[in-house]
């Protein structure tokens, strides 16, 4: 079975800039979350699909953030426009009900 | 503010040594993960914990979580060089999980 799969591995970008995060769950699992982890901070939610729609975005830090997940299959995180503090590893993981998560290897994000 | 608190942030220990992690949470937990997340790599999940002071083992690995349902511990005995890693807790409460800020284990040969 394959994993979760995130793209890119890596990102480097200027502020200002905008920067789209794409994640493909394990297939057949509803759930989706995105968790971000600043340099050492712990992991923070940032927000959960079920489907195609947004359960709880309460961890979206601001307007800038945009996540969608159209079909209710793959879902992206678009910056815009990324700022300095917006440096971190973004995280995807997903689940069936509300079962254990499966972690994506994550996408690292650096803005300059 | 952050709702799991995870000590120590950083341990270094010599193989052969054992190793302990605490979660303290400021409120009670449905259920608390424990994840291990190699250098460079991504968290993975190892165990979940969800009746009030249970302990279950893997191995080498003791997970406890306290009769309170509000703190938890991850114990290694006689630590090896591939146990080296992150190693998060995470408390879920309502519908969401709160990680810890993780344990840095490195373990000297």
């Amino acid at each position: 079975e394959a994993g979760v799969t995130q793209f890119p591995s890596h990102s480097v970008i200027e502020k200002g800039q905008t920067v789209t995060l794409r994640c493909d769950p394990i297939s057949g699992h509803d759930n989706l979350y995105w968790y971000r982890r600043v340099m050492g901070k712990e992991i923070k939610f940032l927000l959960h699909f079920v489907k195609e729609s947004k359960q709880d975005e309460s961890g979206m830090p601001n307007n800038r953030f945009l996540a969608e997940r159209t079909g209710g299959t793959y879902s992206t995180l678009k910056v815009q426009p990324a700022e300095l503090e917006d440096s971190g590893v973004y995280f995807c993981a997903s689940s069936q009900g509300r079962k254990l998560q499966y972690f994506g290897p994550g996408t690292r994000l650096t803005v300059t | 503010g952050q709702q799991v608190m995870q000590i120590p942030q950083y341990q270094h220990v010599q193989e052969g040594e054992d190793f302990t992690t605490y979660c303290n949470s400021s409120t009670t937990l449905s259920n608390i993960q424990w994840y291990k997340q190699r250098p460079g790599g991504h968290p993975v999940f190892l165990i979940q914990l969800v009746k009030s002071g249970e302990v279950k083992k893997q191995k080498r690995l003791t997970f406890q979580f306290g009769e309170a349902k509000k703190n938890s511990s991850l114990h290694i005995t006689a630590t090896q060089t591939t146990d080296v890693g992150t190693y998060f807790c995470a408390g879920l409460t309502g519908n969401q999980f709160y990680f810890g800020t993780g344990t840095s284990l490195t373990v000297i040969p």
